[in-house]
């Protein structure tokens, strides 16, 4: 079955605590890309990758790292949550000729 | 002014009749347009896209989109209950179809 993965689907944390939000599909789509959902703000995106070592900035890239070595996972790293990340969080990923992107199940971060 | 602007609504119809939800974008270079539906809780789902200008039929979906009024709308006929959600519209200002911008989302409901 095509689809996206990230785990945890949900996480509670404190303050200052590295963290790690995997993302893996098997589309073998080359776009891959990780958005975060807040009431009233709608899906902004926070970093995208066009294929294997291709990473850039997005919208809201501030306090978070990502990397991708590998072409089906995209994980997403906050080396120091605060709480204002606290958010859903969704990674999703594309291939050249279709743009349509697909979405991951989301991850419910809390912040403390 | 929002890059890309829903009203948030509710919208409230009823079932069997005719959905209207409405987009508006701000750049004007903006070459793919995208409906997602997103129920509570979960990852938006790609309904449909459309690149030109006109009339896109999809079952009892169509997508217009008019790029000199840079407006972009979607019709749900025959509109059922399970068509309740948050309708989300998305454009993509990348070159390759990677860097997707999203409204607020419009909720829709629909009474039996």
């Amino acid at each position: 079955e095509a689809q996206v993965t990230q785990n945890p689907r949900y996480l509670i944390t404190v303050t200052g605590k590295k963290l790690t939000v995997t993302c893996s599909q098997n589309m073998n789509h080359e776009y891959m890309s990780w958005y975060r959902q807040d009431p009233g703000l709608g899906l902004r995106q926070i970093y995208y990758s066009m294929n294997v070592e291709v990473t850039d900035k997005g919208d809201v890239p501030e306090g978070y790292k990502v990397s991708r070595k590998e072409k089906r996972n995209f994980p997403l790293i906050l080396e120091s949550p605060s709480p204002n990340q606290t958010s859903l969080y969704f990674c999703a990923s594309s291939s050249p000729g279709n743009r349509a992107q697909y979405f991951g199940p989301g991850t419910r971060l809390l912040v403390l | 002014q929002k890059e890309v602007e829903q009203n948030s609504g509710p919208l409230s119809v009823p079932e069997g009749a005719i959905a209207s939800l409405n987009c508006t974008y701000s750049d004007r270079g903006s070459q793919s347009f995208f409906w997602y539906r997103q129920y509570s809780g979960k990852s938006p789902e790609l309904i449909m896209f459309i690149y030109s200008n006109g009339d896109k039929e999809d079952g009892r979906f169509t997508a217009q989109l008019n790029k000199a009024s840079q407006y972009v709308s979607l019709l749900i006929r025959d509109s059922q209950p399970s068509d309740s959600a948050t309708y989300l519209c998305a454009v993509n200002r990348g070159e390759y179809g990677n860097k997707l911008v999203f409204g607020a989302g419009t909720i829709l409901r629909v009474k039996s």
